[in-house]
């Protein structure tokens, strides 16, 4: 499979604990993206690299999200003293020279 | 524009009648945007795109109009099927900068 991973699928925590994803982008793609959807809502825009530098990043993205790229390929997502608003789809994206947009199947998040 | 709301706007149609699925984008400077289909617990799926220097693309089985004077984007399926049902969401972009998502619309297709 040559498209984009994420894992885990899905992670369960309790509430003040961190988790940290992990996505695997296509590998010709050196633009990567984490977005967050919740339910009945398109994808919010997180962050996103190009090789190893982080070019932007959104008001959303409060002093407990954290994202890395640090070899410009796999790409870490953490959320540090998770919250129940953080409860969400956590999908990661790589863009192609045309501008295509490709995403993962996304980690489903669940805080108690 | 920035999706908003918790309430998906739902159309329903007859299998094998044609499906018009409208947006309307907010950057006027947008130059890229993208149609994606969204199934139950999985990412979205590219489905189709278009360039500001043109109005109409087509595919297999659908077309994307641009409207860009009053910033309106479509989605048209020809030959609905079942397999279409999903949550449909156009993007717009300019290059290299975020892909912003629109709201979403659920289709629903009645067999």
């Amino acid at each position: 499979d040559t498209g984009v991973s994420q894992d885990p699928r899905h992670k369960i925590t309790k509430r003040g604990q961190n988790v940290t994803f992990r996505c695997d982008p296509i590998s010709e793609h050196n633009r990567l993206y984490w977005y967050r959807q919740t339910l009945g809502q398109g994808p919010e825009f997180l962050t996103y690299f190009q090789n190893e530098a982080q070019l932007e990043k959104s008001r959303l993205l409060s002093d407990r999200f954290s994202a890395e790229r640090p070899k410009g390929s796999f790409s870490t997502l953490e959320i540090q003293r998770t919250e129940q608003g953080d409860s969400a789809m956590y999908l990661c994206a790589s863009r192609d020279i045309n501008e295509k947009l490709f995403f993962g199947s996304g980690t489903q998040l669940s805080v108690l | 524009g920035e999706s908003v709301g918790l309430h998906l706007p739902t159309l329903s149609v007859q299998e094998g009648d044609n499906s018009i699925i409208n947006c309307a984008y907010s950057n006027s400077a947008s130059d890229y945007f993208i149609w994606y289909k969204q199934e139950s617990g999985k990412g979205p799926q590219f489905i189709i795109d278009i360039r500001s220097n043109m109005d109409k693309r087509q595919g297999q089985r659908v077309t994307v109009l641009l409207n860009k004077t009053v910033k309106h984007l479509s989605l048209q399926i020809a030959a609905t099927q079942p397999g279409d049902s999903a949550v449909y969401f156009c993007a717009e972009t300019k290059s290299y900068q975020k892909v912003t998502f629109g709201t979403g619309t659920k289709l629903q297709v009645i067999p």
